[in-house]
C-alpha cells in the first residue's frame, strides 16, 4: 500500500505558484520522498527527491517539514503544460527499488 | 539524450493470444523495472532486473506473465493466454545504478494493451 496521502485534485491559475501537499506521517529515517508527475498518455516523469533538507531544481522545489511527516512540492510559475497527475512516493534508501504509487493529485492549471 | 523506448505503443489482441512487449532502457542503465497501470490508477510494480538477473518478480499477477532481459539491456514482457483483465498500460523504467541507490527511475511512455 502507498504510504502517502495526497488530495485527489487541485486547481491553480496559470502563472501562479502551485503548492502540492503530501502527508507521509509514517516515514522512516531511511526513506526518501520522491515526486513524479504523469501527463496524459505519457509515462511518469521524475521531478525531484529529498531526504530531510529542502531541495530545488529547474523544475520545482521540495519543502520537507522538520519532523519529515509531510512535504510540499512547489511549481513556482505554473503553466498549462504542468497539468498532470502528481505522485508523492516514499522509498527506502537501500533495499527494494520499486516505487509504490498512490492515487496522486490531479493538478489542473487554468488559463 | 535518448530516453526509455517501448514498443509497440499500442497493442490489440484477442483473448487467449500471447503478446510480447519490448523495452529499450537508457543506454548503460543497470536497473530495469516493469509496471502495470490500469485505467485511472497509479502504476503498480511487476518485476525488477539488475543487469540480466531478475531480482524481484513479486508483482507479476500470475504465471502467465513472464519477463526476461537476457543480455542485460533490452527487456521483453510476455503475457501468455491473455485475458481481458490484462488490458492496461505497461510501463518500463530504468535507472543508472544498482540497489542501494537513490537514483531516480526514468519511464518510457508505455504500451497500451487492449484485450478483446
Amino acid at each position: 500500500d502507498a504510504k502517502t496521502t495526497q488530495p485527489p485534485s487541485m486547481d491553480c491559475a496559470e502563472g501562479r505558484a502551485a503548492n502540492l501537499p503530501c502527508n507521509h506521517s509514517t516515514i522512516s529515517g531511511n526513506e526518501y520522498v520522491y515526486w513524479y508527475r504523469q501527463i496524459h498518455s505519457q509515462g511518469p516523469q521524475y521531478i525531484i527527491h529529498g531526504l530531510k533538507n529542502n531541495e530545488t531544481n529547474e523544475m520545482a522545489s521540495l519543502i520537507i517539514t522538520e519532523d519529515r511527516k509531510s512535504s510540499t512540492l512547489i511549481l513556482p510559475h505554473a503553466t498549462l503544460r504542468d497539468t498532470a497527475v502528481y505522485y508523492c512516493i516514499v522509498r527506502l534508501i537501500q533495499g527494494a527499488q520499486k516505487l509504490v504509487f498512490g492515487q496522486g493529485t490531479r493538478l489542473t492549471i487554468n488559463p | 539524450g535518448a530516453g526509455v523506448s517501448q514498443s509497440p505503443r499500442y497493442k490489440v489482441a484477442k483473448r487467449g493470444q500471447d503478446v510480447a512487449l519490448r523495452c529499450d532502457p537508457i543506454s548503460g542503465h543497470v536497473s530495469l523495472f516493469w509496471y502495470q497501470q490500469a485505467l485511472g490508477q497509479g502504476p503498480e510494480f511487476l518485476t525488477y532486473f539488475q543487469n540480466e538477473a531478475q531480482l524481484d518478480k513479486s508483482g507479476l499477477p500470475s504465471d502467465r506473465f513472464f519477463a526476461e532481459r537476457p543480455e542485460g539491456s533490452v527487456s521483453t514482457l510476455k503475457i501468455q493466454r491473455t485475458q481481458q483483465e490484462d488490458s492496461a498500460v505497461y510501463l518500463c523504467a530504468s535507472s543508472r545504478t544498482r540497489m542501494n541507490s537513490n537514483q531516480p527511475q526514468h519511464f518510457g511512455d508505455g504500451t497500451r494493451l487492449s484485450i478483446l
